[in-house]
């Protein structure tokens, strides 16, 4: 059963930290979104990849995160350094390569970040 | 903007009813929206999804409708069950040109079915 893979479950970090994301996404998925949940903003996509090339990053604060796919099988997120209004539950999701598309969008169990 | 709205935030009902959660969004210029499922620290499963051609799609005891024109879109839940308790989220997905790619989600409705 093809998943979405995202590691760690939850990470628990002092302020200042770096903090990596890691996602796996389903074989032949070529499109991959980093989005991030919080109860007064709910879910906001921070990044998305095509073809492993970023598309938009535009969600993200530029002078601490960081998004990458190393490889086709691999997406990374960090934060460098981390703040408490950083604590979130990021999800990584992944789709075909056809945008628009009808095709459902596959989410992670995601990331639970708490920063202290 | 694309703005998604979800009314009720949270809804309980007894075990056995049927029960519609109601999803608004401002800009009717959608190329499909999607009723997801997000269970207490999972990530969230697509239940149905469905083209702006579409008025609906059925998928078991659930049913979900789109009235384009007035931006809404309902999930119809037949018969619930207390494994139908989880929060409910939509979203939509842009027609053309720059955002196309993205979803943008509505903050979701917390069901809890009580046997």
């Amino acid at each position: 059963d093809a998943r979405v893979t995202q590691t760690p479950r939850h990470k628990v970090t002092e302020m200042g930290q770096e903090v990596t994301m890691r996602c796996q996404p389903i074989l032949g998925h070529n499109t991959v979104f980093w989005y991030r949940q919080t109860m007064m903003q709910g879910l906001e996509l921070l990044a998305y990849f095509r073809n492993r090339a970023p598309l938009d990053d535009s969600g993200m604060p530029k002078d601490r995160f960081s998004a990458e796919m190393p490889d086709a099988t691999l997406a990374t997120l960090k934060i460098q350094p981390s703040e408490p209004r950083d604590s979130a539950v990021y999800f990584c999701a992944s789709g075909p390569g056809q945008i628009p598309t009808n095709e459902k969008l596959f989410f992670g169990s995601g990331t639970q970040l708490s920063v202290l | 903007k694309q703005e998604v709205t979800q009314i009720p935030a949270a809804l309980s009902v007894p075990e056995g009813e049927n029960l519609v959660l109601n999803c608004s969004f401002t800009d009717s210029a959608i190329y499909n929206l999607q009723w997801f499922r997000q269970d207490p620290g999972k990530g969230l499963t697509s239940l149905l999804l469905i083209q702006s051609s579409q008025r609906e799609q059925t998928s078991g005891r659930l049913n979900a409708s789109l009235d384009k024109s007035s931006g809404r879109s309902t999930l119809y839940i037949a018969a619930s069950q207390p494994g139908d308790s989880a929060t409910y989220l939509c979203a939509v997905r842009r027609n053309s040109g720059a955002g196309s790619y993205q979803l943008t989600f509505g903050k979701g409705t917390k069901l809890s079915v009580i046997p």
